[in-house]
């Protein structure tokens, strides 16, 4: 099956100059999660969408960051304006939800990520 | 913050065993040990996961302590392409939130 799509794969823009990164789920992953990688650190999560509605977005910088998944498919991740710090990996994932009955398997599955450099 | 410790770096002999700990001593019942591997430029893939019996699939083992305060994953035949960060994570069994909480993992060199 296809995997995970993310694109630009890199992007090098100037701080406060606003920026926006797309992914496509797998076919039939209602949950979709957006993941903050800085070098040298796991990811963290930003914001996770089941179907169109939004889940958790508790650690999402909303002064700066927001995200859609319109029609509950592609999601876009944009910042404006971009900071230093926000040099980072973003990953977007999916995931089948699993039935709280059923044992977790994983169906979890990430994309390569954009590498995002603010100079 | 990520409820799993594991050391910082490892070095494997190309064709021995990696055997990758990971201790997990505030695990709940309901929480399965989840390992992930991200090889460099890639993201996050997963290997194998378990509740409390051992497990083994094509890609690796997982060996679980009885208390399941601890964890140790194994590659039994560790080639070149198995260097890469290894993170491993404890997910409630029944959580519908998906959310995977990373800390900072183990960077597994695998050396000729």
């Amino acid at each position: 099956e296809a995997g995970v799509a993310q694109s630009p794969r890199y992007k090098i823009i100037e701080k406060r100059q606003s920026v926006a990164f797309w992914c496509n789920p797998i076919s039939g992953h209602a949950t979709l999660y957006w993941y903050q990688q800085i070098l040298g650190q796991g990811p963290k999560l930003l914001i996770q969408f089941q179907n169109n509605g939004v889940v958790d977005d508790s650690q999402l910088p909303k002064d700066r960051f927001s995200a859609e998944r319109l029609k509950g498919v592609d999601s876009t991740l944009k910042i404006q304006p971009a900071k230093l710090e926000d040099s980072a990996v973003y990953l977007c994932a999916s995931s089948l939800l699993r039935n709280t009955r059923q044992a977790p398997g994983d169906g979890y599955t990430f994309g390569s990520g954009t590498r995002l450099t603010v100079v | 913050d990520a409820k799993t410790t594991q050391p910082t770096s490892m070095d494997c002999a190309e064709g021995r065993a990696a055997n990758l700990p990971c201790n997990h001593s505030t695990i709940s019942g309901n929480e399965y040990v989840y390992w992930y591997r991200q090889i460099h430029s890639q993201g996050p893939q997963y290997i194998i996961h378990g509740l409390k019996n051992n497990e083994t699939n094509e890609m690796a083992s997982l060996i679980i302590t009885e208390d399941r305060k601890s964890s140790t994953l194994i590659l039994p035949h560790a080639t070149l392409r198995d260097t890469a960060v290894y993170y491993c994570i404890v997910r409630p069994g029944s959580s519908n939130t998906g959310k995977l909480i990373f800390g900072q993992g183990t960077t597994l060199q695998v050396k000729p």
